[in-house]
């Protein structure tokens, strides 16, 4: 079965720390994407990556990078939180499509980490 | 620019109802592509269905269907003879005709759907 894993479910951090999320997918996905979920906001793309060591800004980098070394893993980094980055943080990862105007495939997201800054 | 707008932010129906949730978009591109997730309290969003802008059928799955209408822009959801397990928070998405991680989703605000037994 697919899986896209987050390490942590709930973090509590506080103002001024340094936060790694980390994302893992099983399923040799090229395509790896960070969003960001807000009641009455929806899904707000932060960053995505198409390959190793690639990585393009979303709607809201700010505040936020992202590192991956391998095609498995994407990290999502919070060089130093604030209380406006408490929010649900979800995972995702799809295949390139198949020509170019083939459309994007289906993301499988993961069951997102939950991060409170006090 | 491109949007979508789900303006029902909460549903609450009784088990066995017929519930249909609202999508309206807009884009410029004549190729789009319309998707909807489903977003259980576990957290983790499912795929449900992809459909492209050339392709105006009705889709049926056991009890789920989709009523694609270009002509308002809207791309709606129906879950007949709904059950607790329906309830969930529903995403509609919209992107455009390109294929890669540069062709993001534009994802809707969300409807919670609540089924009471």
């Amino acid at each position: 079965d697919v899986k896209v894993t987050q390490s942590s479910r709930y973090l509590v951090k506080r103002t001024g720390e340094k936060v790694f999320l980390e994302c893992v997918q099983d399923m040799d996905h090229e395509n790896m994407f960070w969003y960001r979920q807000d009641p009455g906001l929806g899904l707000r793309l932060i960053y995505f990556s198409y390959d190793v060591k690639m990585k393009e800004k979303g709607d809201i980098p700010e505040g936020y990078s992202v590192s991956r070394e391998k095609k498995e893993r994407f990290s999502l980094i919070l060089e130093s939180a604030s209380t406006n980055q408490t929010s649900m943080y979800l995972c995702a990862s799809s295949l390139t499509s198949v020509g170019l105007a083939g459309g994007p495939r289906e993301l499988f997201f993961g069951e997102g980490s939950r991060l409170t800054v006090l | 620019a491109q949007k979508v707008t789900q303006a029902q932010t909460e549903i609450s129906v009784v088990e066995k109802e017929d519930v249909t949730l609202d999508c309206v978009y807009e884009t410029r591109d004549t190729t789009y592509y319309l998707f909807w997730y489903k977003q259980p309290p576990s957290g983790e969003l499912v795929f449900l269905i992809r459909r492209n802008s050339f392709d105006e059928q009705n889709e049926i799955s056991g009890r789920y269907s989709w009523n694609f209408q270009k002509s308002t822009s809207s791309f709606n959801f129906t879950i007949t003879a709904s059950q607790v397990v329906d309830s969930a928070v529903y995403f509609c998405a919209l992107s455009g005709p390109y294929g890669g991680a540069t062709n993001k989703l534009i994802f809707g605000t969300g409807t919670l759907l609540a089924v009471q037994p």
